[in-house]
C-alpha cells in the first residue's frame, strides 16, 4: 500500500512568491490533514479535509493559505504571497473516516521543507 | 483546551543505556495518545499509540509506553538505546470525545524531545 505522498519534498522561494504545496493521501482515506511546524515550535494542526469538504480550517495562519482538494483525492496547500515567516517544514496526513473518530490508521507523509529567504 | 507537555528538550543518553521520555496531557477525559519519531531528513513514524484497553504499550523498534491516568502521562521507554535511535520523538494527542473539546482526527503535539546517542 502507497503511503501519503508529499512533494516537492524541499522548496526555496523568494518573499512574496508564491508556492504550491501537493499532498496525496492513502487511497481510501477520506481524512486529510495539514500541519506545520516552524522553526523551534511544535507541530500545528492547520486544516482538516473529510473527503472534498473543509471540517475544520481553524488553524489556517491567515489568509494567504489556501488550501483545496480536488474531487475528495490530493490536496493542495497554496501560500500566496510568502513571507519568511511561512519558513517551516508542512506535513500531510491522512486517515480512515470512520473508525475512532478519525485516528484509525492516521499515516503522515514525510513532509515538506518550506524556506522563504 | 488539549495540551501537550514534553518538559525535556534535549536528552543525551549513552548507547545501550535506557531511556524514558516524558509526555504529560491535558484532556477532560482519556485521549487518544500517540508517540511519533523524526529522524533528520525524514517524516514522522508511528512509534505506538493507546485508545484503550492494557496501559502498557508495544510498539517498533523496542519502544514502550505506559499510560497512566493519575498522572496524566503517557511516557515512552525503551531498554537499551541503540545510535540509530538518535532523532526528534513527539507526543501527540487527539480528541476522544467532543463531550471535552477538540475536533474530531486532529492531532494536538508537544513540544518534542531531541535524543542524541553518546557511543
Amino acid at each position: 500500500e502507497a503511503g501519503v505522498t508529499q512533494f516537492p519534498s524541499h522548496s526555496v522561494i523568494e518573499k512574496g512568491q508564491t508556492v504550491t504545496l501537493r499532498c496525496d493521501p492513502i487511497s481510501g482515506h477520506d481524512n486529510l490533514y495539514w500541519y506545520r511546524r516552524v522553526m523551534g515550535k511544535e507541530i500545528k494542526f492547520l486544516l482538516h479535509f473529510v473527503k472534498e469538504s473543509k471540517q475544520d480550517e481553524s488553524g489556517m495562519p491567515n489568509n494567504r493559505f489556501l488550501a483545496e482538494r480536488t474531487g475528495g483525492t490530493y490536496s493542495t496547500l497554496k501560500v500566496q504571497p510568502a513571507e519568511l515567516e511561512d519558513s517551516g517544514v508542512y506535513f500531510c496526513a491522512s486517515s480512515q473516516e470512520t473508525r475512532d473518530r478519525g485516528y484509525y490508521g492516521y499515516t503522515f507523509g514525510s513532509g515538506t521543507r518550506l524556506t522563504v529567504v | 483546551a488539549q495540551s501537550v507537555t514534553q518538559p525535556d528538550i534535549h536528552i543525551t543518553v549513552s548507547e545501550g543505556a535506557s531511556l524514558e521520555l516524558r509526555c504529560n496531557y491535558s484532556y477532560g477525559a482519556t485521549p487518544y495518545l500517540f508517540w511519533y519519531v523524526q529522524s533528520p531528513g525524514q517524516g514522522l513514524q508511528l512509534l505506538l499509540k493507546y485508545f484503550s484497553g492494557d496501559t502498557l504499550v508495544q510498539g517498533i523498534k523496542g519502544f514502550e509506553a505506559e499510560f497512566k491516568r493519575s498522572q496524566s502521562s503517557f511516557n515512552l521507554r525503551k531498554p537499551s538505546v541503540h545510535w540509530s535511535d538518535a532523532a526528534e520523538y513527539f507526543c501527540a494527542v487527539g480528541a476522544s470525545s467532543t463531550r471535552y473539546g477538540g475536533s474530531q482526527g486532529n492531532l494536538i503535539f508537544g513540544k518534542g524531545t531531541k535524543l542524541s546517542v553518546k557511543p
